[in-house]
């Protein structure tokens, strides 16, 4: 069974421009997470997802962040414009339904923006 | 609300060694918690779980004991190797299946 699949791994981009991450959880699971890593500030929840439906927004940095998932199998991590302070590691996780069930983490997207 | 403290790091210590890495935590109710790790280049993953009060958890020997008297789920093993260099995280799941992270404690064991 698939993992979570995460696009790009890598991206480097230069301030001002668009970043699109994107996301596709482990078919089944009804939550997906979106994280930030950085050394600063370790790992953030920025926003997560039940059923499609966006459930707390209140990690989202800014207004140039915003995320969309627009059925079960995808979802996507926009910035607009993007900032040098934007580079970090973006993970994506899913979750099954289930009080006892884990989080699968996706391998991240590592952006750099210069 | 809801959080996650970790002991702070980095945890430096010689091989065959024991570890305990402190976590706490605050909840509305009663989480399930967590313990993952990240090796470098890496995602995390689920290293060990407790769903419930006096549940211990284990792996690779790693254990991890629920104490809701103490908001606590320390994680410890009797002997690490060089393997275990990693970064550990503490979560906890909520009732309403928000998953919330410690800040990570980086563990470096030296032969």
């Amino acid at each position: 069974d698939a993992g979570v699949i995460q696009s790009p791994r890598h991206e480097v981009t230069e301030m001002g421009q668009e970043v699109t991450l994107r996301c596709k959880p482990i078919s089944g699971h009804n939550s997906l997470f979106w994280y930030r890593q950085t050394m600063m500030r370790g790992l953030e929840l920025l926003i997560y997802f039940n059923n499609n439906v966006p459930i707390d927004d209140s990690g989202m940095p800014e207004d140039r962040f915003s995320a969309k998932m627009p059925n079960a199998s995808f979802s996507t991590l926009k910035i607009q414009p993007s900032e040098p302070r934007d580079s970090a590691v973006y993970f994506c996780a899913s979750l099954p339904s289930g009080s006892g069930n884990t989080i699968y983490f996706g391998e991240g997207s590592w952006l750099t923006v210069v | 609300g809801n959080s996650v403290t970790q002991m702070e790091g980095p945890v430096t210590l010689s091989e065959e060694a024991f570890l305990t890495i402190n976590c706490t935590y605050t909840a509305t109710g009663y989480p399930s918690l967590f313990w993952y790790v990240q090796y470098p280049g890496e995602g995390l993953q689920l290293l060990l779980k407790a769903t419930k009060a006096d549940d211990k958890g284990s792996n690779k020997g790693f254990e991890a004991t629920y104490r809701k008297e103490t908001t606590s789920f320390h994680l410890e093993k009797g002997s690490v190797q060089v393997s275990d260099s990693a970064v550990y995280f503490c979560a906890q799941k909520t009732s309403y299946d928000k998953v919330i992270f410690g800040p990570g404690t980086s563990l470096s064991v030296i032969p």
